[in-house]
């Protein structure tokens, strides 16, 4: 089945430990994308992707960092979470040939930062 | 100006209404343009693409005004169902550079 997986659905940390929210795609996609989503503020990108080791700062980049080393897996990495960035995230992959361009995403990560 | 506004919202509506929202851009040079449904803390899913003058899918019908830089939904006959936010979302560049998000614009269809 063709999908976006995000690891883990839920997560509660606290201020300044490091953690990773995987994201992994199986459809050959060349562009993958973060996004959080506030209440209010609709979903903001926080960097994309086009293909492997090219990546791009969306809106909201300070305090993310992402890599794509693998075509399929689009990791977004907190180093020291602060509370301001308990958010709902979304992953989402897309091919890029035009006419064919549609976003998947991935089922969320709500994440905490006490 | 943000590069993509929605109407407000919310819209409120009974079963079996007819309803409209609009979406309008600020790049010209945008060449897709979708339509994504998303239910209360859920992950957007596709409604509708919008590649030339518009598009129509049972109930729904997306139209495009290149020259007014507008998108439009419309939804007939609404049902319960339809209730969820609908996201406008615009790709600016030829080759699929990005895409880019309204605010989103809530429906209730109220029984």
């Amino acid at each position: 089945e063709a999908q976006v997986t995000q690891n883990p659905r839920y997560l509660i940390t606290v201020t300044g430990k490091k953690l990773t929210v995987t994201c992994s795609q199986n459809m050959n996609h060349e562009y993958m994308s973060w996004y959080r989503q506030d209440p209010g503020l609709g979903l903001r990108q926080i960097y994309y992707s086009m293909n492997v080791e090219v990546t791009d700062k969306g809106d909201v980049p300070e305090g993310y960092k992402v890599s794509r080393k693998e075509k399929r897996n689009f990791p977004l990495i907190l180093e020291s979470p602060s509370p301001n960035q308990t958010s709902l995230y979304f992953c989402a992959s897309s091919p890029l040939d035009r006419g064919n361009e549609k976003l998947f995403f991935g089922s969320g990560t709500q994440l905490s930062v006490l | 100006r943000k590069e993509v506004e929605q109407d407000p919202g919310p819209f409120n509506v009974p079963e079996g209404a007819t309803v409209a929202f609009n979406c309008t851009y600020s790049n010209s040079a945008s060449q897709s343009f979708f339509w994504y449904r998303q239910d209360c803390r859920k992950e957007p899913k596709l409604l509708m693409s919008v590649y030339s003058s518009g598009n129509e899918d049972g109930r729904f019908t997306a139209q495009l005004n290149r020259a007014s830089q507008y998108i439009s939904l419309l939804i007939r006959d609404s049902k319960l169902s339809d209730s969820a936010t609908y996201l406008c979302v615009v790709n600016p560049d030829n080759y699929g550079q990005n895409f880019v998000f309204g605010p989103g614009t809530r429906l209730s269809v109220l029984p």
